[in-house]
């Protein structure tokens, strides 16, 4: 069984459009990240939230909107597509040591994003 | 605030040598320090984490981490490379509440036969 599940793990799509990638965790964990990779691998934390509630955001392009809907799902709408969009986001989630955690982040699988 | 540096985008090995990835951290608060593996195509794996117990920290695959406060230092090794050790490893450090982790830009291994 998947802890941290995200859906597609692939699109293809062309500049201008909207796209949405979804992510569930079955870990119970209260935290959970939107994390995107460009192509040199770099990992670039986007959004955070804990119990539903926006603790990080860093600075994205606002066409970039999280949402959380219950505290096991945080999903990522992006509007208006970009050729730079392309890229690898990655969801997680973690439970930190003071709430009987493990501290560390769990990731999904990725969704390749691609921008024609 | 806190960082990582991990020295060496590009490691080589032989299989069968040692393993020796490096990552420095400065960070204001004792850290939880953590190494992370992404196979290609695929999510990041937690290899192993320091949390503020023994300094020698074991991991999967036979990977293993000391923590050396005084050099700011939490450098991966594996005695003996096998040519499944090939992938991309991240270091990475979080406060102790456990709710901003910062990467370093990752080490990629390559394992020669």
């Amino acid at each position: 069984d998947t802890a941290v599940s995200q859906t597609p793990k692939y699109l293809v799509t062309q500049m201008g459009n909207d796209k949405s990638i979804k992510c569930e965790q079955n870990l119970g964990h209260d935290t959970m990240y939107w994390y995107k990779q460009d192509s040199k691998k770099f990992l670039k934390i986007m959004f955070s939230y804990n119990n539903k509630e926006l603790i990080i955001n860093e600075t994205v392009p606002n066409r970039f909107s999280p949402k959380s809907p219950d505290k096991a799902h945080l999903n990522l709408h992006i509007n208006s597509l970009e050729l730079g969009d392309s890229a690898v986001y990655f969801c997680a989630s973690s439970q930190d040591s003071l709430f009987r955690g493990t501290g560390e982040l769990f990731f999904g699988e990725g969704s390749r994003l691609t921008v024609l | 605030a806190q960082s990582v540096t991990q020295l060496g985008s590009h490691v080589s090995v032989s299989e069968g040598a040692l393993v020796l990835l490096r990552c420095n951290y400065s960070s204001s608060v004792p850290p939880y320090l953590f190494w992370y593996v992404q196979y290609p195509n695929q999510g990041l794996q937690l290899l192993l984490k320091y949390t503020s117990a023994a300094t020698l920290v074991k991991g999967i695959n036979g990977f293993e981490a000391e923590f050396k406060k005084s050099e700011t230092s939490f450098h991966l090794t594996k005695p003996s490379a096998h040519m499944s050790d090939a992938a991309e490893y991240f270091c990475a450090v979080s406060d102790k509440a456990g709710n901003q982790f910062y990467f370093g830009t990752g080490t990629s291994l390559t394992v020669i036969p």
